[in-house]
C-alpha cells in the first residue's frame, strides 16, 4: 500500500526565514496531495493541496511542488512568523472523488522564533 | 460551510466499558466518512473508512469488532470503542467528505482517556 515519508520531523527558523518541508510517497497512482497545519489539540486544517497535473501552487506565502517522477512533493512557508508554528502534515491519496482514503505522512514540528 | 462536528470532545471511562463518539456533518451531506487515531506527538492513523448505508472498511490490524463503526445516515457516523483498556487512550478524529469532492473536512477531536 501507500506509504509517505516525511521530513524534517522538527524544524526551527527565524522569524521572516523560510521553512521547507518535503514529502515522498510510493504509490505513483497517487493523485492528489493536501497540506494540513495542526495545533496542539485541535482539528488538522488545511492550507494547501494540489493534484498531480500541476507542478506547483502557490496562496500567498505558502507553496506546494510536486514532481510526479520523483514521486516528491514540498511545502514552502516564506516569510515565517510566529503564529506559523504547528505541526504540519502531508498526505496523499488516489482518485478523484472523496471516496479515496488518505495517508498521512508523520509530520514536522514547525517552530518559527521571533 | 463545510463544518463537522465531534462528541463528546472528552471522555474519561473506566477500563472494560464502552465508548461512543458522534461525528456530525452540519451543513453538506457526507457520503464518505473517515476515522483517525492519533497519538501524542505522532501522526493521524487511519482506522476506518465509513460510506452511508454500508459496512466500514477497516484498516490492516485495526479490530472491526473492538471499534464499532455505524454509517447510518448522510449527517451522522459513530465509533463505539468496546472494552476499552487504557492502551485505547488516543485523540480520536473523524472526517468526511461530500460527493466528488476530494477534501475531507475534520472534526475537532475527541480526546478519549480510559483509567
Amino acid at each position: 500500500g501507500e506509504n509517505v515519508e516525511q521530513h524534517p520531523s522538527t524544524l526551527s527558523v527565524q522569524e521572516g526565514d523560510s521553512a521547507v518541508i518535503k514529502c515522498t510517497y510510493s504509490d505513483s497512482a497517487s493523485n492528489y496531495f493536501p497540506w494540513y497545519k495542526q495545533e496542539l489539540g485541535k482539528r488538522p486544517q488545511l492550507i494547501i493541496d494540489i493534484r498531480s497535473n500541476v507542478g506547483e501552487k502557490k496562496d500567498q506565502r505558502i507553496a506546494v511542488t510536486l514532481n510526479k517522477t520523483a514521486k516528491h512533493f514540498s511545502l514552502h512557508i516564506t516569510e515565517t512568523q510566529p503564529e506559523d508554528s504547528a505541526v504540519y502534515f502531508c498526505a496523499a491519496s488516489k482518485g478523484t472523488s472523496g471516496t479515496y482514503k488518505y495517508i498521512f505522512g508523520t509530520g514536522t514540528r514547525l517552530k518559527v522564533l521571533a | 460551510g463545510a463544518v463537522v462536528s465531534q462528541h463528546p470532545s472528552r471522555v474519561i471511562c473506566k477500563s472494560g466499558t464502552s465508548v461512543k463518539i458522534e461525528c456530525r456533518s452540519l451543513d453538506f451531506q457526507a457520503t464518505t466518512m473517515f476515522w483517525y487515531r492519533q497519538f501524542p506527538k505522532q501522526s493521524l492513523m487511519l482506522m476506518a473508512t465509513s460510506n452511508e448505508g454500508s459496512k466500514a472498511t477497516y484498516e490492516q490490524g485495526v479490530e472491526k469488532d473492538k471499534f464499532l463503526i455505524n454509517h447510518a445516515s448522510l449527517t451522522l457516523s459513530t465509533l463505539t470503542v468496546t472494552s476499552a483498556h487504557p492502551e485505547d487512550s488516543s485523540f480520536y478524529i473523524c472526517s468526511a467528505t461530500s460527493g466528488r469532492a476530494t477534501e475531507q473536512f475534520f472534526g475537532p477531536g475527541t480526546r478519549l482517556t480510559v483509567l
